[in-house]
């Protein structure tokens, strides 16, 4: 399955302040990414679906003007966190959809906002 | 009601021991059926997929859907403390979108 990697691995910040976080497809090129936010014991939620050379499109409730997504290249997304505030403090996954199979995911970013 | 329900556990079984996982889902469109472990603090990684109704089997691992009643499992033979993980279902629709259960933590004794 595809490789996919996430930058940083986790983050602190302070209130108010912009986080961004790669998600990088190591081996394939990935016309679509996903985005994810997974709180504590709960399961993961879709929150974007980023699309290479356009806009992404987000899932209801989530606000697009907060959660900024870049999808420049077959390779990179960027998920920027804008004016964090503790309770954005998540676990954020991206994932990668190969051809005809299902998703593979990133190993996460945790980001902790004080 | 959620799109997929599944029971969080936890679930703790002796070494070697069958696992079971169960889940429903309440969409019929839904055509494609996922396993995937998460160890703590990492991403989810594939354990299982399929699409059509019946068994798949690969090492250890059982994956069953019957599309009739909307249910998937997972059976994981001679468990081992390293199968120890949460095991999230997830089934994807049309749009290549994907819901999740709420994952079931396991633990293995050795």
């Amino acid at each position: 399955g595809a490789v996919v990697s996430q930058h940083p691995s986790w983050v602190i910040c302070k209130s108010g302040t912009s986080v961004k976080i790669e998600c990088r497809s190591l081996d394939f090129q990935a016309t679509t990414m996903f985005w994810y936010r997974q709180f504590p014991k709960q399961s993961l939620m879709l929150m974007a679906t980023s699309n290479e050379g356009s806009k992404a499109t987000y899932e209801q409730g989530v606000e697009k003007d907060k959660f900024l997504i870049n999808h420049a290249s077959l390779t990179l997304s960027t998920l920027t966190v804008t004016s964090a505030h503790p309770e954005d403090s998540s676990f954020y996954i991206c994932s990668v959809r190969e051809g005809t199979d299902t998703q593979y995911f990133g190993p996460g970013t945790r980001l902790t906002v004080l | 009601q959620k799109e997929v329900e599944q029971d969080p556990g936890p679930l703790s079984v002796p070494e070697g021991a069958i696992v079971s996982l169960n889940c429903t889902y309440s969409n019929s469109a839904f055509q494609y059926f996922m396993w995937y472990r998460q160890y703590s603090r990492k991403g989810p990684e594939l354990l299982m997929y399929t699409y059509s109704s019946g068994n798949k089997e690969d090492g250890r691992f059982t994956a069953q859907v019957d599309k009739s009643s909307k249910y998937i499992s997972l059976f994981i033979r001679d468990s081992q403390p390293s199968d120890s993980a949460t095991y999230l279902c997830a089934i994807e629709s049309n749009d290549y979108k994907l819901s999740f259960g709420a994952g079931t933590t396991v633990t293995v004794r050795a």
